[in-house]
């Protein structure tokens, strides 16, 4: 099924560090989501963007729905140990019509380690 | 607790048995959806329900797969005839409206393993 194209796959930082990802797709999407996932858990929603253009932020999170409706970053500043997960990006798209079910179109998540 | 429970949380089965999984929304819940996880990759859609209608089923891999939410709160996707590319984490997501106008909150899965 489709996925969404996401950067990078994984990252090894220090603690303190700022970290960046980001999602792209070749089509459009109405809303621009990012999730947590902790081994054995679900996922957990971080921050949610409903605009384009959009920067939001989220505590040390900041995330921003591209102009072109076609991507996303997520941005952590000042890494802490209990960053460390898998975060996925995720998308809505609208139906004809307008609404939409909600379905979500995953990218393929970013592996964060964090080294004390 | 108040969030999304799914049950088993592991479920071990030999190939072409038929398994069932279980997922309680959190209480109040419109929407509810279905997603499979494989092994390093993100979720990816299974099926769609608003109250006890089956919206949108597209995501089903094939006829061996079936949901149901006939009351219109819990939900079980059974898998009949499983095969090994079964294998897989099962989430279940509620959200409170209909539609994609609500965050959705993920149960932790069931983890399923076809043997």
């Amino acid at each position: 099924g489709q996925q969404l194209n996401q950067s990078p796959q994984s990252m090894f930082i220090q603690e303190g560090e700022d970290v960046s990802m980001n999602c792209t797709s070749s089509s459009i999407f109405n809303t621009w989501l990012w999730y947590k996932q902790d081994p054995g858990e679900g996922p957990v929603l971080l921050i949610a963007l409903y605009k384009a253009g959009e920067l939001t932020s989220n505590g040390r999170l900041t995330a921003q729905f591209g102009i072109t409706r076609k991507d996303s970053f997520l941005n952590i500043s000042a890494s802490i140990p209990s960053d460390v997960g898998i975060y996925f990006c995720a998308g809505q798209k609208m139906r004809a019509g307008g609404t939409s079910y909600g379905k979500l179109t995953f990218g393929q998540g970013t592996i964060l380690t964090v080294h004390p | 607790g108040a969030g999304v429970s799914q049950s088993p949380r592991y479920k071990v089965a030999k190939r072409g048995q038929d398994v069932a999984l279980r997922c309680d929304p959190i209480s109040g819940h419109v929407s509810l959806f279905w997603y499979q996880q494989a092994l390093g990759q993100g979720p990816e859609f299974l099926t769609y329900f608003q109250n006890e209608a089956q919206l949108d089923k597209s995501g089903l891999p094939s006829d061996r797969f079936f949901a149901e939410r006939p009351e219109g709160s819990v939900s079980t996707l059974k898998i009949q005839r499983t095969q090994q590319e079964d294998s897989a984490v099962y989430l279940c997501a509620s959200s409170l409206a209909r539609g994609g106008t609500q965050p959705q909150h993920f149960g932790d899965g069931t983890r399923l393993s076809i043997l």
